[in-house]
């Protein structure tokens, strides 16, 4: 079974700074089945990427995603009120089984 | 409109069962992979099930053998019978949409508690 790690644990940020959020894979993951989310609190998580790098409709353009094999990386470039929240990343097994990593907490610094 | 509503979430004993709901509206169901994602106060995201458009069905370890999926496309509706219920079960239990390796779409959730 594949284990996501993600990091940092907590990313405490003013708006209009850059985040940089790690998924790391315990084994190599097909670019294709790796997928960011975003969960603000209260709320259901919401698709932000899928295939690693492939924004979902509707996401603005400054989250980008990237990486490939058992690093990935989620960019927020300037961070804007609404995009505090808890990310995950997701990988999408065979089986169809998925695994989430433990996620990342971006806080208002 | 789009959207998923799960329903059935309740305080239920430790051995006791419940069976929730997730009606789809918007998009053809039939055509969609589905999953039952869950998420205890305070935790991650944990994968809990599975269920193909052909209706081929997948669970995770935690679950398999007590929890059972289904669907009923003429209803427009996935299901999640759930028996031999535990304190570790307690939950919102979200029904998600696949799309492609993501899951683009997602309930508001239903909570489960296990307690006596």
């Amino acid at each position: 079974e594949i284990v996501l790690t993600q990091s940092p644990g907590t990313l405490s940020l003013s708006p209009g700074e850059r985040a940089t959020l790690s998924c790391r894979a315990s084994q190599s993951v097909a670019s294709r089945r790796l997928a960011w989310y975003q969960q603000r609190p209260g709320q259901a998580p919401r698709l932000l990427i899928y295939g690693a790098s492939t924004r979902a409709p509707g996401i603005p353009d400054r989250f980008s995603g990237s990486g490939s094999g058992t690093d990935f990386t989620l960019i927020i470039s300037r961070l804007e009120p609404e995009d505090f929240g808890v990310y995950y990343c997701q990988q999408y097994g065979t089986s169809p089984s998925l695994t989430f990593g433990g996620g990342t907490k971006v806080e208002i610094k | 409109e789009v959207q998923l509503v799960e329903s059935g979430g309740d305080l239920v004993q430790p051995g006791g069962s419940l069976r929730l709901s997730c009606a789809a509206s918007g998009f053809t169901f039939s055509s969609h992979d589905m999953h039952w994602v869950r998420q205890a106060t305070g935790k991650g995201l944990e994968w809990v099930s599975a269920i193909s458009t052909g209706g081929d069905t997948y669970y995770a370890g935690s679950v398999k053998g007590r929890f059972t999926i289904s669907r009923e496309n003429a209803k427009n509706s996935l299901y999640l019978q759930m028996n031999s219920l535990r304190a570790g079960d307690t939950a919102v239990y979200y029904c998600a949409r696949v799309f492609l390796s993501g899951l683009d779409l997602w309930g508001r959730g239903t909570l489960v508690t296990v307690s006596s």
